[in-house]
């Protein structure tokens, strides 16, 4: 069964407005870790952003939030005044049982996102 | 910041041929590192998870006498590609975890190697 979802494969967006890609989740397990990762065509995966199971706050990183809702199980990437170098493959991640030392990391299967000019 | 280094970047070999990646942090010790692989448009894959000093741990389905993984230090570990065929030419990406800053995701990934077996 898939652990993490990623609906979107493809997303297009114009330069200087907002996006969201979204991203649900599966676990049962209480203690977990939410990532979003970019990907640009180098190859390189740079983190983005973090967001705890048990943070109370949504995560904010610069123009990039995370937009937790814990009961749905989805961690959405809101990247706000989008720019022509967010063009890249965005990965949502996911680290399970972190309460008992877990660091494995599984990956969703990501969303292209195209910034238009 | 945390930089870990994956040579090669890039590696063609022949089919039947050994393939060496390396992964090394360079600035912090790694008792953990990963490797994933990654097909055309698709996911990341974990593939392992290397352990300084002991065996690495393998996901299901991946061939542990293909993919040999060392992790003989605590700044190194390597993934060998042992007779390469070319349903093995995939990009490969390690990350390791920082496990000195005490940070939940305290982890950085590598470059990537692009390894095409002809």
């Amino acid at each position: 069964a898939q652990k993490i979802t990623q609906t979107q494969p493809g997303m297009f967006v114009q330069e200087k407005e907002a996006v969201t890609l979204d991203c649900t989740y599966d676990t049962s397990d209480p203690s977990y870790g939410l990532f979003w990762y970019k990907q640009p065509s180098s190859g390189e995966m740079i983190f983005l952003i973090y967001q705890g199971s048990y943070d109370q706050q949504n995560a904010t990183e610069g123009r990039y939030s995370l937009n937790f809702q814990k009961a749905r199980k989805s961690a959405n990437l809101v990247i706000s005044a989008s720019q022509l170098g967010d063009s890249a493959m965005y990965f949502c991640a996911m680290r399970e049982g972190l309460n008992t030392g877990g660091f494995k990391t599984i990956f969703g299967a990501g969303t292209r996102l195209f910034v238009k000019a | 910041g945390a930089v870990v280094s994956q040579h090669p970047s890039r590696v063609i070999c022949k089919s039947g041929t050994s393939v060496k990646i390396e992964c090394r942090s360079l600035d912090f010790q790694a008792t953990t590192m990963f490797w994933y692989r990654q097909f055309p448009k698709q996911s990341l894959m974990l593939m392992a998870t290397s352990n300084e000093g002991s065996k690495a741990t393998y996901e299901q389905g991946v061939e542990k006498d293909k993919f040999l993984i060392n992790h003989a230090s605590l700044t190194l570990s390597t993934l060998t590609v042992t007779s390469a065929h070319p349903e093995d030419s995939s990009f490969y990406i390690c990350s390791a975890r920082n496990s000195g800053t005490g940070h939940l995701y305290g982890y950085t990934f590598g470059s990537g190697t692009r390894l095409t077996v002809v």
